[in-house]
């Protein structure tokens, strides 16, 4: 499958701090990105989604100034959380999806645990 | 509602026996369904796709009927190592995936 990894792999921060998670797609280009996240036995939650070169669509009840999220390539993709608050630790998964004609494939990064304090 | 709805579990079994788990989704325009395995702590890893004509991949059976909107996972001879919460995973083509909140399967020796 697909190497996809996640950085960093847990983070623990101090409220109101800006905390920056990277994603690389490392033997494949990522068209699209997808954001998740996952509370505590919960399901994954879209976040938002990303097309290289665009800006991301969020999903209903995302706040687009809070997660911030850069695709400028086709190898990364960045989602920043900006002014953490406790409410905000969860599990992020970063999704990319190849831009190979005819595949839908989604691979997941390892994800990123991170703890507001 | 939940597009994609599991019972949580968990569903506590021995080695050795046979489990069931079951899937329901709401969004009618879903085309690609799968389940996936998520290991406490770790990213969700495909398991297998589910097909309507249902397939089998080793000790695993999976089915979907698309009249009713349901996908069931069967897990035969369980092994210690499948102890993992099981994802039911949809898809509508171009949109990412939906995750069920999964099912925590829990193989006891």
């Amino acid at each position: 499958g697909a190497v996809v990894s996640q950085h960093p792999s847990r983070v623990i921060c101090k409220s109101g701090t800006s905390v920056k998670i990277e994603c690389r797609s490392l033997d494949f280009q990522a068209t699209t990105m997808f954001w998740y996240r996952q509370f505590p036995k919960k399901s994954l939650m879209l976040m938002a989604t990303s097309n290289e070169g665009s800006k991301a669509t969020y999903e209903q009840g995302v706040e687009k100034d809070k997660f911030l999220i850069n695709h400028a390539s086709l190898t990364l993709s960045t989602l920043t959380v900006t002014s953490a608050h406790p409410e905000d630790s969860s599990f992020y998964i970063c999704s990319p999806r190849s831009g190979t004609p005819g595949s839908n494939e989604q691979f997941f990064g390892p994800g990123t645990r991170l703890t507001v304090l | 509602r939940k597009e994609v709805e599991q019972d949580p579990g968990p569903f506590n079994v021995p080695e050795g026996a046979t489990v069931a788990f079951n899937c329901t989704y709401s969004n009618s325009a879903s085309q690609s369904f799968f389940w996936y395995r998520q290991d406490c702590r770790k990213e969700p890893k495909l398991l297998m796709s589910v097909y309507s004509s249902g397939n089998e991949d080793g000790r695993f059976t999976a089915q979907l009927n698309r009249a009713s909107q349901y996908i069931s996972l069967l897990i035969r001879d369980s092994k210690l190592s499948d102890s993992a919460t099981y994802l039911c995973v949809t898809s509508t083509g171009r949109r990412a995936l939906t995750f069920g909140s999964g099912t925590r399967l829990q193989v006891q020796p």
